[in-house]
């Protein structure tokens, strides 16, 4: 089982409407979750952290965590084509280092 | 403020050669971290410096790879005798607090 999970997609959703993508994660002693936006050719861009279980709202985005579930996910409201991208959960632990999910595709229709 | 650059941008290379990839970071930022990203897959951890030392370097995949940060500022990759599973997106990112990392464009490097 890998440490963070997330499905490849792709997850299409027609503009405005509200895409969520969701991770799940194995270590239970993780304590930091991150979303990451990564376009095609492109680095990863830090859109979100999540400390604490439940809702953090910024903007059109907003991420929740369940820790007793083991999940995290993130909601995109009204969504835009430019939010078309590959999106990458990552946790933190006492490792010193981010561990990333595969990352979930996302393609917004016009 | 500027933030983490990467140099070359691309590296195309032969099998067997020696490539050395460059990382700056974020100006202030201590800690760095070098992560290498395969096609469809998300960034794996290779090294984490905090200022000159090597804090953690378990990523490392084997004795061909080796970074430095001698000034604590910029860090350099190091690849020996490199082999075609090497070929990937290598990526470093820099840190003033552990968790919230800040990735530069990446280096491109193919080997052929």
């Amino acid at each position: 089982q890998k440490e963070v999970e997330q499905n490849s997609g792709p997850l299409s959703v027609p503009e405005g409407a509200i895409a969520s993508l969701n991770c799940t994660y194995s270590d239970r002693g993780s304590q930091s979750f991150f979303w990451y936006r990564q376009y095609s050719g492109k680095s990863p861009e830090l859109i979100m952290s999540i400390y604490s279980n439940g809702d953090k709202e910024d903007g059109r985005f907003t991420a929740q965590l369940n820790k007793a579930s083991q999940y995290v996910s993130l909601l995109i409201r009204d969504s835009q084509p430019s939010d078309s991208a590959t999106y990458l959960c990552a946790l933190y632990n006492a490792g010193n280092m981010l561990t990333f999910g595969g990352g979930t595709r996302l393609m917004v229709k016009p | 403020g500027a933030g983490v650059s990467q140099t070359p941008s691309n590296k195309v290379t032969e099998k067997g050669k020696y490539v050395e990839l460059r990382c700056d970071p974020i100006s202030g930022h201590t800690a760095l971290y070098w992560y290498r990203q395969s096609l469809g897959q998300g960034p794996e951890f290779l090294i984490y410096f905090q200022g000159t030392g090597a804090a953690d370097d378990s990523g490392l995949p084997n004795d061909r790879f080796f970074a430095v940060r001698p000034e604590g500022s910029v860090s350099t990759l190091k690849i020996q005798r490199t082999e075609r599973g090497d070929s990937a997106v290598y990526l470093c990112a820099s840190s003033n607090r552990a968790d919230t990392q800040y990735f530069g464009p990446g280096t491109r490097l193919t080997v052929l």
